[in-house]
């Protein structure tokens, strides 16, 4: 079955240095991954998605997420990260159900 | 509409009631997928409704839980004789079919649910 791990449940950056949220998953056959944001009391925004190609996959808002097969992992990332940055972010893989998994969460705090 | 639209977007209910949470998703896609969202934390699957096929109900947490879809439109989750660990936001996202373009899955505003 499907899976996919957030390994940390808060992650906290001063504005303007880079950030890294972790994702790692695990799939049978070719991983579909995707990013998404969700600010308070709101619904899922999509940020991006691997589904094939190059291994750097650029988004939304300046994020960008690199996939890396060996390792199982689809970390999102940013270079200067921005207060309005702060939410909660979820990786997700879609299935040979067409399905989506989310992973758990991680709430990611910008500080000024 | 141009995106996943629920209704009502809040809801307050007593104990014992019923509740039934309305999704209507983008036009032309296929799969639609209730999540259950507490506060804080992750989503929680509920039900996948894929085409004509036979949805996943894998996800629903009791014989209370059920959910209807007709054709390629509307969605309605029900939940019977309310609880109070009912209370959440309820997410609706609907994408096309794998293999098409654009599949990622578009998220509702959810609607959220409190029972006291």
């Amino acid at each position: 079955a499907q899976s996919v791990a957030q390994p940390e449940d808060q992650v906290n950056v001063a504005e303007g240095n880079p950030l890294t949220v972790k994702c790692t998953y695990s799939v049978s056959g070719n991983p579909y991954l995707f990013w998404y944001v969700q600010y308070p009391n709101r619904g899922l925004q999509f940020l991006l998605k691997y589904i094939t190609g190059d291994n750097l996959v650029k988004g939304s808002y300046g994020f960008e997420a690199e996939f890396n097969k060996s390792q199982t992992s689809f970390h999102l990332k940013k270079p200067s990260a921005l207060v309005s940055d702060s939410a909660l972010y979820f990786c997700a893989v879609r299935d040979e159900r067409q399905n989506f998994v989310f992973g758990p969460g991680t709430r990611l705090s910008v500080l000024p | 509409g141009a995106g996943v639209s629920q209704s009502p977007s809040n809801k307050v209910t007593e104990k014992g009631k019923d509740v039934e949470l309305r999704c209507d998703p983008i036009s032309g896609h296929t799969a639609l997928y209730w999540y259950r969202q507490r506060l804080g934390q992750g989503l929680e699957f509920l039900i996948y409704f894929q085409g004509n096929s036979a949805p996943d109900k894998s996800g629903l947490p009791s014989d209370r839980f059920s959910a209807e879809r007709t054709g390629e439109s509307v969605s309605t989750l029900t939940i019977q004789r309310t609880q109070q660990e009912d209370s959440a936001v309820y997410l609706c996202a609907s994408s096309f079919r794998w293999g098409q373009l654009n599949t990622e899955a578009f998220f509702g505003q959810g609607t959220r649910l409190t029972v006291v």
